[in-house]
């Protein structure tokens, strides 16, 4: 059972807005950036987003992060059959010192 | 382009050990902390492990503390993670990550490329 919380299924039909949250504490969310990686079936995962809000280069815009408080989200808009993946937050805890993902989520292309 | 390849994975009996290597190229490995990751079938990723570049902080999770061990060679660009008193639950992909230097090492992006991953079973 992941520090960091993360619904275990969202789902979408193409074109359609998903967001997926993380939900965390004043030690890992609420003091350090989050990141957030997607990870296609049978693959290794992918960075999606880096320092809460920031795209790598080569992640479309659809993607997008932004954290408030001890919470963070992605959003993917535009939704497209190949986000079907699982989806992955990663935050640095100040009291365990150690790295910590959220559960992951399943996001479903409707 | 960089470039992360985990070998060493296997089949061991419970109790035992194994040792799992992830060869870089394609960046300065010597400059980058790195990171071990795991996967068990079906489930979540795990952090177990970091190592900074050189050696002198190792961070580990609190459930391979004690059993598994963190270690890099910079003159082969290898990092490796020695895992002993396996047991059943320890069976899961294990993935290696880089931290990522960026804009002039002003940048640290963590767990910027994994590897592809190699199967570790502990069963009997």
């Amino acid at each position: 059972q992941s520090i960091l919380t993360q619904p275990p299924s969202a789902s979408g039909t193409p074109g359609q807005r998903v967001t997926i949250s993380c939900s965390g504490g004043g030690s890992n969310v609420g003091s350090n950036y989050v990141y957030w990686y997607q990870q296609l079936p049978g693959t290794a995962p992918k960075l999606l987003i880096y320092r809460n809000d920031q795209r790598p280069s080569g992640v479309p815009d659809r993607f997008s992060g932004s954290q408030s408080g001890t919470a963070a989200s992605l959003a993917i808009s535009g939704l497209r059959s190949e986000d079907d993946a699982d989806y992955y937050c990663l935050v640095w805890d100040d009291n365990l010192s150690a790295w910590v993902f959220g559960g992951g989520t399943k996001v479903t292309v409707l | 382009e960089v470039q992360l390849v985990e070998s060493g994975g296997g089949l061991v009996k419970p109790g035992g050990s194994l040792r799992v290597s992830c060869a870089a190229s394609g960046f300065s490995f010597g400059s980058s902390t790195m990171n071990w990751v795991r996967q068990a079938p079906g489930k979540g990723l795990e952090w177990l492990a970091s190592i900074n570049s050189a050696s002198s902080y190792m961070y580990y999770a609190d459930s391979v503390r004690g059993r598994f061990t963190i270690s890099r060679d910079n003159t082969k660009n290898s990092l490796y993670l020695q895992m002993s008193s396996l047991r059943a639950e320890d069976t899961a992909v294990y993935y290696c990550a880089r931290d990522g230097l960026y804009f002039s090492s002003t940048v640290t992006i963590p767990f910027d490329y994994w590897g592809q991953g190699t199967l570790v079973t502990v069963s009997s």
